[in-house]
Formats: structure tokens, sequence, C-alpha cells
């Protein structure tokens, strides 16, 4: 079955990066695109960005260009999301989500998602 | 902030049927699919609707999406306990060449 497996909770300083990894089993994990979604406390959902694992290309939020940057490493079948220069309203759940289908954008949202990572960050 | 609006709560009594609705534009519903994910407290969301109106395996048919223009809705019919929950529409938006979600809507189960 399709699995999604992500790293850890995270404590950062304002300033600092963070990167989140997300190893993916149970297909093949060239094959579909990944999404990055976070969810901060009691708010909604919003979309970071997306990468195709086989190509390496990317697409960013405009709200998160330059800040963000999303890889991975095709022999461990493992996402990863960095977001450089944190500030506090940064701190939420930032969720991998594996796209249903192969197709275009139009069939990237998410469909097999990771349990989340908590990344907090404080002074 | 969202581009795609939902009202904020929605309620029901069990059986009873909720529908939730999301407004959005030319740009975003107008023209590509709408998702609707469900997502309980403390967890990942789930997808319930993918293209408009189809449902993945193990979603029950208790739970229906349409679209028209540039909005859409979500359905639940004979409304139980285990659907309270947060819900959220989401599609492709052309403009911002990206991912965007609703607002969100909690539905409570009177």
């Amino acid at each position: 079955q399709v699995q999604l497996v992500q790293s850890g909770a995270e404590v950062k300083k304002p300033g600092a990066s963070v990167k989140v990894s997300c190893k993916a089993s149970g297909y093949t994990f060239t094959s579909y695109d990944i999404n990055w979604v976070r969810q901060a406390t009691g708010q909604g959902l919003e979309w970071m960005g997306w990468m195709n694992p086989n190509s390496g290309n990317t697409g960013y939020a405009q709200k998160f260009q330059g800040r963000v940057t999303m890889t991975r490493n095709t022999s461990i079948s493992t996402a990863y999301m960095e977001l450089s220069s944190l500030r506090s309203e940064d701190t939420a759940v930032y969720y991998c989500a594996r796209a249903r289908v192969k197709g275009g954008f139009g069939e990237l949202a998410p469909y097999y998602w990771g349990q989340g990572t908590l990344v907090t960050v404080s002074s | 902030q969202s581009v795609l609006t939902q009202p904020p709560s929605a309620s029901g009594t069990p059986g009873q049927r909720v529908t939730i609705s999301c407004s959005g534009s030319s740009s975003n519903i107008g023209s590509n699919y709408v998702y609707w994910y469900q997502q309980l407290p403390g967890t990942a969301p789930k997808l319930l609707i993918y293209r408009n109106n189809q449902r993945p395996s193990g979603v029950p048919d208790r739970f229906s999406g349409s679209k028209s223009g540039t909005s859409a809705s979500l359905a639940i019919s004979g409304l139980r306990s285990e659907d309270e929950a947060d819900y959220y529409c989401a599609a492709w938006d052309d403009s911002l060449s990206g991912q965007v979600f609703g607002t969100g809507t909690k539905v409570t189960v009177l």
C-alpha cells in the first residue's frame, strides 16, 4: 500500500532553516508528483508547491518563492522540503502528499498524505 | 488568503442532508477539476471527491460532488456523527499557477 512517512517534529529559531523529509513506499516514486501543504494550528490548508520526482521540476506558490526548495533523492524514494528564513508565522504542520494519478496540473491535487511534521519556530 | 470561498460552518441532525458550497472563479473552478477533502481532528486530510464528482474507492456514496460554472458543492446525505469534521475544496488555479484550497467548512452533527 502507498505510504508517505515524514520526519519528526522540529523546533527552530527565527531566521533558521528547516528541512522536512518524506519517504515514499508502495509505488514507483518517480511516477507521481509530490505536493507540500502546510496548516497552522486552527487554520486552513495552504499549498506550498509541487515537485516531479522524475525530472526534479518544481513549482512554488508565489508566497514561498525564494524561501522554499523542494528536492528529492530517487535512490531512497525520498522527497524533501526546505524552508529558510523562518519566522513565527511558519509554525505549522507540514504535509507531503502524492497526486492521485499522473497528469497535468488539474490532476496534481493530493490523494495520499504523509502523517505531517510539526515545525515550531520560536526564540 | 484562500481564493476559494466556503461557508465557515454547516450543521445538521443525524440522517439529514448537508450541502457545502465552494465559490471560485474562471481561473480555478471554472476551468479545472474540483476536489473535496475531509479532515478529522488531529489527522491528515482525506480525499473524498476528485474530478468534480468521482469518489475514490472506500468513500461512502453518501458523499457526492457537483460543479456548475465557477462554483462547486459537496453534499453529505444520511448525516452521521462520524461526519463531524472540517471539509475543504481545492482546484488548480491557472492564473496563480498553483493549487488553491477553500477556506474550510466545519460540519457539526447536532
